[in-house]
C-alpha cells in the first residue's frame, strides 16, 4: 500500500470555482500535513502546513486534515488562471523521521 | 522575503563524471534537505542534514552521494560517478526547526548524457 495516494487529475475547472483536491495515507501515526504548489519545472512552493485534524485558513485556500478517516483536502476558492499548477500534498512526523513524502501531484487547469 | 537559492540551475554532465549541487539555505533555519524529483515521478526524498551530520537518509542516497556545509552559508550535494538514471531535478530544502516547514529552493536539473 502506497504511503501517500493521490489522483494525478487533470482537473479542469473554469475559472471561479472551487476547486477541492484530496489525499489518502496509509499510517494514522503521521503528524503533519503540507500542501504544496508546483510550476511545471518549478521547486515546491508551500500553501499550507497543518498538525491537527480540522480546517485552517489562509485567504483563498482551506486546508481540511481528517485523522480518524486519512484523509486531507485543500479547498481552492474563487479559482484563478494563475492557479494552474500540479498541487502536491505531502506528509511527514512518524517514527521521528520529519522527511516529506510527496503524493503524486494533481495537475489543475483553471479555464479563462 | 527569505528564500533557498540553488546553482546552477542546469547542470549537463557526461555519465561517469563528478558534479556538485549548491544551495543556500534561509539563513536562520539548521535543518537543510535534499530531495529529486525524476520527470513525470514524485518529489523523492534523499537525505536530511543538522548540526554538520547527515540525520536521515533514504535507500537512494548511497556511496556515490555526499552532502557537505562547507561555510556558514553552502549547503552541497556531491553526486562521485553519475549514471544516466541520476537525470532529474535535484531540490534543496530547509526549515527552522525539526518538524517545521520545509522551504524548496527552486531546483538544478541535473542532464546525464
Amino acid at each position: 500500500q502506497k504511503e501517500v495516494e493521490q489522483d494525478p487529475g487533470p482537473l479542469s475547472v473554469p475559472e471561479g470555482a472551487i476547486v477541492s483536491l484530496n489525499c489518502t495515507y496509509s499510517n494514522s501515526a503521521f503528524q503533519y500535513f503540507m500542501w504544496y504548489r508546483q510550476y511545471s519545472r518549478k521547486g515546491p512552493e508551500l500553501l499550507m502546513y497543518t498538525y491537527s485534524s480540522g480546517n485552517k485558513e489562509d485567504g483563498r485556500f482551506t486546508a481540511q486534515v481528517d485523522k480518524s478517516s486519512k484523509y486531507i483536502s485543500l479547498f481552492i476558492r474563487d479559482s484563478q488562471p494563475s492557479d494552474s499548477a500540479t498541487y502536491l500534498c505531502a506528509i511527514n512526523g512518524v517514527d521521528s523521521s520529519y522527511k516529506l513524502i510527496f503524493g503524486s501531484g494533481t495537475r489543475l487547469l483553471v479555464r479563462p | 522575503e527569505p528564500e533557498v537559492t540553488q546553482t546552477p540551475s542546469h547542470q549537463v554532465t557526461q555519465m561517469g563524471q563528478e558534479v556538485i549541487l549548491r544551495c543556500v539555505p534561509i539563513s536562520n533555519h539548521l535543518y537543510f534537505y535534499w530531495y529529486r524529483q525524476i520527470l513525470g515521478q514524485k518529489v523523492e526524498f534523499l537525505v536530511s542534514f543538522y548540526n554538520n551530520e547527515i540525520s536521515e537518509k533514504s535507500e537512494i542516497f548511497d556511496d556515490q552521494f555526499s552532502v557537505e556545509r562547507p561555510d556558514g552559508s553552502n549547503f552541497t550535494l556531491k553526486i562521485r560517478s553519475t549514471k544516466l538514471e541520476d537525470s532529474a531535478m535535484y531540490f534543496c530544502a530547509s526549515s527552522e526547526a525539526i518538524a517545521y516547514e520545509q522551504y524548496f529552493g527552486p531546483g538544478t536539473r541535473l542532464t546525464v548524457t
